[in-house]
C-alpha cells in the first residue's frame, strides 16, 4: 500500500521557471492538501481539494495553482516562481470525516535560485 | 481563527528520561479532534497520537500520553523512556468538524525541536 505518493523529492528552480509537483493517493480518499513548510513556521495549507473536482485556497495560495485531476491525483504549479516559494511541499489525504488526521507524502524540497 | 501554539521550540532530554511537549490551541468550536505529529529528519510526517474533544480520557499509545485540559485549551504531549529515535520535530495539530457545513482542515503549530542525547 504506497500511500500518498510525491513526485519529484527534490528540484531546483531559477527564478520565473514554473514546474508542478504531483501527488497520488490511493486509498480512495476523497479529500486532498497542499502545505508548505518553512522553518519557524510549521506547515501552513496553500490550497485543500475536499472532493473529485473542487478545489480551495488555503492560508497561502498566492503564486500557486492547483489541479484535482481526478480522485487520485492533486497537482500543484508554481507558474513563475520565486526565491520565497523556497520550501518543502507536502500532499495529504484524507477521509471525509478527518477526524483521524491526514496521511502525509514525504515532500517535496523546492529550492528556487 | 483557530489558532495552535507550541511556545518550545526546541527542548532536549536524556535517553530514557520523560519529557513534555506544550500545546493550546484556540478555538469556538465543542466537536473537534487534536493531534501529534511526528517529523523525524527523514522529513515524513507520521502521526503519533489523537484525543477526540468529546473523550475525557487521555489518549495513551505505548510510551506517548497526552495530558488533555478541555477548558484551558491545553493538550501537552509526554514521552516517557526516551529513545534516541525520538528525535524529531513534533507538530501540535489541530482539526475541527464544524456543525454548520464548511470544510475541516488541519492547523498545526510551528513545532517543538526535541533532541534526545545519550
Amino acid at each position: 500500500n504506497a500511500g500518498v505518493t510525491q513526485t519529484p523529492k527534490f528540484q531546483v528552480l531559477k527564478t520565473g521557471q514554473s514546474m508542478t509537483l504531483q501527488c497520488a493517493q490511493d486509498m480512495n480518499h476523497n479529500s486532498m492538501y497542499w502545505y508548505r513548510q518553512d522553518p519557524g513556521m510549521g506547515l501552513r495549507l496553500i490550497y485543500y481539494s475536499a472532493s473529485e473536482g473542487t478545489t480551495d485556497k488555503g492560508e497561502v495560495p498566492n503564486g500557486y495553482n492547483v489541479s484535482r485531476l481526478n480522485k487520485r491525483e492533486f497537482s500543484l504549479r508554481l507558474e513563475s516562481a520565486a526565491p520565497s516559494q523556497t520550501s518543502v511541499y507536502f500532499c495529504a489525504s484524507s477521509l471525509d470525516r478527518a477526524n483521524y488526521g491526514y496521511t502525509f507524502g514525504s515532500g517535496t524540497r523546492l529550492t528556487v535560485v | 481563527a483557530q489558532t495552535v501554539t507550541q511556545s518550545q521550540p526546541e527542548m532536549s532530554v536524556q535517553e530514557a528520561e520523560t519529557v513534555t511537549l506544550s500545546c493550546t490551541y484556540d478555538t469556538s468550536e465543542n466537536n473537534y479532534y487534536l493531534f501529534w505529529y511526528k517529523q523525524p529528519p527523514s522529513r515524513q510526517m507520521i502521526l503519533v497520537i489523537r484525543q477526540e474533544a468529546y473523550k475525557q480520557q487521555n489518549a495513551t499509545e505505548n510510551r506517548f500520553s497526552v495530558n488533555f485540559q478541555k477548558a484551558a485549551k491545553s493538550f501537552s504531549l509526554k514521552i516517557s523512556d526516551s529513545q534516541l529515535g525520538d528525535t524529531a520535530m513534533y507538530f501540535c495539530a489541530f482539526i475541527s468538524l464544524p456543525t454548520q457545513g464548511g470544510s475541516e482542515k488541519l492547523v498545526f503549530g510551528k513545532g517543538t525541536k526535541l533532541t534526545v542525547n545519550p
